[in-house]
């Protein structure tokens, strides 16, 4: 069995500020995480991702996230927020063949 | 990442008729797709895993007669909503999943808005 949880619903950082929203997983078997950024009225973008090796994950548009398995956690960070990184942030976890789990959302709002 | 095409992006429908939204893999083809469905503001559910060549598998829940799922091609699976009401409003997304290699990956398409009025 698998889930995930992410801490906050909604957090607000200033344009410039980092950016640090929270995932944590709970996997059966060895985990692939994910991170997607959802824009409104807009599918799922693939924001970067954990599969094997370095536990350092870097993706799109300067996000970062660190799988850390004695956390059972994979928090994603931004050193600077831009206006455009308002949207909603959707951790997952699967494992081969398993099914894609998703946390319930963080909608990021970037204060001017 | 592969590119995954739905069709319509948004349609209105009266209360009791039936809405097919397609869902198309456009560069690889996919034996298996999934259909999402994402209320306002909430977090995307799994409703079905369809397998070409298949029958597709339901989530528990989810009412097989209501949600038609085809998956007739490598390339396209439908989801039918039959005599579809207001509740059934929704956001639906379907993704497929990765070729080989890359099988624990899901590449998403961009949703088709639905609404019953």
């Amino acid at each position: 069995a698998q889930s995930v949880t992410q801490l906050g619903s909604h957090v607000s950082v200033s344009e410039g500020a980092l950016v640090l929203l929270r995932c944590n997983y709970s996997s059966s078997v060895p985990p692939y995480l994910f991170w997607y950024v959802q824009y409104p009225n807009q599918g799922l973008q693939l924001l970067l991702k954990y599969t094997t090796g370095a536990t350092l994950v870097k993706g799109i548009n300067g996000f970062e996230a660190e799988f850390k398995k004695s956390e059972t956690s994979f928090h994603l960070t931004k050193p600077s927020a831009h206006m455009s990184d308002a949207a909603e942030y959707f951790c997952a976890v699967t494992g081969r063949y398993e099914k894609l789990t998703f946390g319930t959302g963080t909608r990021l709002t970037i204060i001017p | 990442g592969a590119v995954v095409s739905q069709h319509p992006s948004r349609v209105i429908c009266k209360s009791g008729t039936s809405v097919k939204i397609e869902c198309r893999s456009l560069d690889f083809q996919a034996t298996t797709m999934f259909w999402y469905r994402q209320f306002p503001k909430q977090s995307l559910m799994l409703m079905a895993t369809s397998n070409e060549g298949s029958k597709a598998t339901y989530e528990q829940g989810v009412e097989k007669d209501k949600f038609l799922i085809n998956h007739a091609s490598l390339t396209l699976s439908t989801l039918t909503v039959t005599s579809a009401h207001p509740e059934d409003s929704s956001f639906y997304i379907c993704s497929v999943r990765g070729p080989g290699g890359s099988s624990y990956e899901q590449y998403f398409g961009p949703g088709t808005r639905l609404t019953v009025t």
